[in-house]
């Protein structure tokens, strides 16, 4: 069984340019997270997709952030103009149901010049 | 809100010493108690769990138990490898949540020596 994958693994911009993260979960997980870890921080959950639908976006930090998963497969996150400070690695995971296990991704590590 | 709060690294060991990390959590209701660990170049990985008071979560030589009187979740292994070397983070998932998101502390990384 193939794990959480996340393209790409690393990604270096410029301030105020766009960049699109996509997280494939593992075959039939209902449920897909996507948190980030700022350096030296801790790893906070930024939003919950249940297939396609949104279940809980609370920790999405503000409007520049978009994530979709069209079709309850494959997830982007978009952040469109990235500012310095989201810099950071960004962690998708999944899970077959709510409350079980989570598989986590090996991250993307994002760095806004 | 809920929160969880880990000793502050790096933690240098010798091979074959005795390893504790701290893990102190803040939560209403009873949340589940993870530790997982971040191998260099890997995701995270689940390494143990509990899910109510007095349980104690074992997986590769590691323990911890789920102290509710201390809001308590130590890391603990008698005896680290030099592959146990990464960072360890400790979690709570609230069950009373509607998303069951995993709380985080900030991570220890750990170093081991031969």
């Amino acid at each position: 069984e193939a794990g959480v994958t996340q393209f790409p693994s690393h990604s270096v911009i410029e301030k105020g340019q766009t960049v699109t993260l996509r997280c494939d979960p593992i075959s039939g997980h209902d449920n897909l997270y996507w948190y980030r870890r700022v350096m030296g921080k801790e790893i906070k959950f930024l939003l919950h997709f249940v297939k396609e639908s949104k279940q809980d976006e609370s920790g999405m930090p503000n409007n520049r952030f978009l994530a979709e998963r069209t079709g309850g497969t494959y997830s982007t996150l978009k952040v469109q103009p990235a500012e310095l400070e989201d810099s950071g690695v960004y962690f998708c995971a999944s899970s077959r149901r709510r409350g079980r296990e989570a598989f986590f991704g090996q991250g993307t590590r994002l760095t806004v010049v | 809100g809920d929160s969880v709060t880990q000793m502050e690294g790096p933690v240098t060991l010798s091979e074959e010493a005795f390893l504790t990390i701290n893990c102190t959590y803040t939560a209403t209701g009873y949340p589940s108690l993870f530790w997982y660990v971040q191998y260099p170049g890997e995701g995270l990985q689940l390494l143990l769990k509990a899910t109510k008071a007095d349980d104690k979560g074992s997986n590769k030589g590691f323990e911890a138990t789920y102290r509710k009187e201390t809001t308590s979740f130590h890391l603990e292994k008698g005896s680290v490898q030099v592959s146990d070397s990464a960072v360890y983070f400790c979690a709570l998932s609230a069950v009373n949540q509607a998303g069951t998101a995993l709380i985080f502390g900030k991570g220890t990384t750990l170093s081991v020596s031969s």
